[in-house]
């Protein structure tokens, strides 16, 4: 069965610090990857997909992720954070013939200001 | 409104009685999942819906669990006989017919069960 991995539970970092939130995923055939970001209290939000093409994809509010398959991760980045990027982050994986997100367990990323 | 809705935000109810939740997905999207979330936990699938086709239950934990989804459109997940481990958000999202398109979440129905 799929999988995701999510290394991190929790990460404390202080505003302009630079993130890596890590992401591996198990299926080895086509994958469709994706971010998504949870504020506290709102519904989950899409941060960025990918599907194919150039495997450092772009999001919202400055995220990026790098597809790489040799290494079956989907790393999530951003140069600087800033206080308003406190949330969970779950990574999620879309393959195979279920119609379904199989997602981590997240990562919580509190940003002191 | 243009998001997912989901109905009721919040449920409290005694163990052993049924409850039933309820999705609106958007407007158009054939596709619509349920999701639960339990404390400590990630999202874990219940069950999908794609258009006319019989629906993927293969994630509902038990047989206590099942949904609907009636012409097409807003969904019912109906938990019988609640437990205190039932305790969660459900999630429900929906995508549009596109393949590359993503799933847009509701708020969530946060069910404790006492």
């Amino acid at each position: 069965a799929q999988s995701v991995s999510q290394h991190n539970h929790h990460v404390i970092l202080s505003e302009a610090a630079s993130l890596e939130l890590g992401c591996n995923y198990s299926y080895g055939g086509t994958v469709n990857l994706f971010w998504y970001v949870q504020y506290p209290g709102q519904h989950l939000q899409l941060l960025l997909k990918y599907f194919s093409g150039d495997p450092l994809v772009k999001g919202i509010k400055g995220f990026e992720a790098e597809f790489i398959k040799s290494k079956f991760s989907f790393n999530l980045r951003k140069p600087s954070v800033q206080w308003s990027d406190t949330a969970e982050y779950f990574c999620a994986v879309y393959g195979g013939s279920q119609g379904n997100l199989i997602f981590g367990k997240g990562t919580k990323l509190s940003v002191k200001p | 409104g243009a998001g997912v809705s989901q109905s009721p935000s919040n449920k409290v109810t005694e163990k052993g009685k049924d409850v039933e939740l309820r999705c609106d997905p958007i407007s158009g999207h054939t596709a619509l999942y349920w999701y639960r979330q339990s404390l400590g936990q990630g999202l874990e699938f219940l069950i999908y819906f794609q258009g006319n086709s019989a629906p993927d239950k293969s994630g509902l934990p038990s047989d206590r669990f099942s949904a609907e989804r009636t012409g097409g459109s807003v969904s019912t997940l109906t938990i019988q006989r609640t437990q205190q481990e039932d305790s969660a958000v459900y999630l429900c999202a929906s995508s549009s017919p596109d393949s590359n398109q993503p799933q847009h979440f509701g708020d969530g129905t946060r069910l404790s069960i006492l």
